[in-house]
């Protein structure tokens, strides 16, 4: 089993590029979420889903937009990139509303010039 | 607004010391998580606190919550420089919304 696996691991964009992160889980898990993980500031939740067909907002959702595209992925897309985007970005799968245990990916390191 | 402080948030030991980590929230929860993550990499599941009075041990680290005081501890017993990473608590008060503190970042010296 691979877990949660994101990619790309690495991406720079310029001020004004779009890009899509990807996100998967073969853990059968209902709930995914997307975090940034800003020095000194935790993980703040920006989206989660769920389950399959369903997307809420988080602490920090503007300037993103996801799509939960089936039970194994959830996919974070960034329409028009800034520099206050520049963090870590950390894809979790859990478990339900009474235990929300959360597995992790391996992150995506976000630069934007 | 549910908000998580943990203090301290640096924490430098001895190795063999004990120490404890403290995570404080705002709101009614009965359910609470601790991560680590070690320097560039992910965070993985430590404990798992559902209860009031719930207590969980796995080797020198032992959490335990107490939801009337709104505070969980992570106890560090006989520190070793393997246990050297940053410690997350997370609450969740209903849903899926779950808040993460800011982390303690903990290092053992030899």
């Amino acid at each position: 089993n691979a877990g949660v696996t994101q990619t790309p691991k690495f991406q720079v964009l310029k001020t004004g590029q779009s890009m899509t992160l990807q996100c998967a889980q073969d853990m059968n898990h209902n709930s995914m979420y997307w975090y940034r993980q800003d020095p000194g500031m935790g993980l703040r939740l920006i989206y989660y889903s769920a389950s399959e067909g369903t997307t809420d907002k988080g602490e920090v959702p503007n300037g993103y937009n996801v799509s939960r595209l089936n039970k194994r992925e959830f996919s974070l897309r960034l329409e028009s990139a800034a520099p206050s985007q520049t963090s870590v970005y950390f894809c979790a799968s859990g478990g339900d509303h009474i235990n929300n245990e959360q597995f992790f990916g391996p992150g995506t390191r976000l630069t934007v010039l | 607004e549910l908000k998580v402080e943990q203090n301290p948030l640096f924490l430098s030991m001895q190795e063999g010391k004990n120490y404890t980590i403290y995570c404080n929230y705002s709101t009614t929860s009965d359910r609470l998580y601790w991560y680590r993550q070690d320097p560039g990499k992910s965070l993985e599941s430590l404990f798992v606190l559902l209860s009031n009075g719930a207590v969980k041990q796995e080797g020198r680290l032992m959490a335990s919550l107490d939801t009337k005081a709104r505070l969980s501890t992570l106890h560090i017993t006989a520190a070793v420089h393997d246990l050297s990473a940053t410690y997350f608590c997370a609450v969740n008060t209903g849903g899926f919304k779950t808040i993460f503190g800011a982390g303690t970042r903990l290092f053992v010296k030899a």
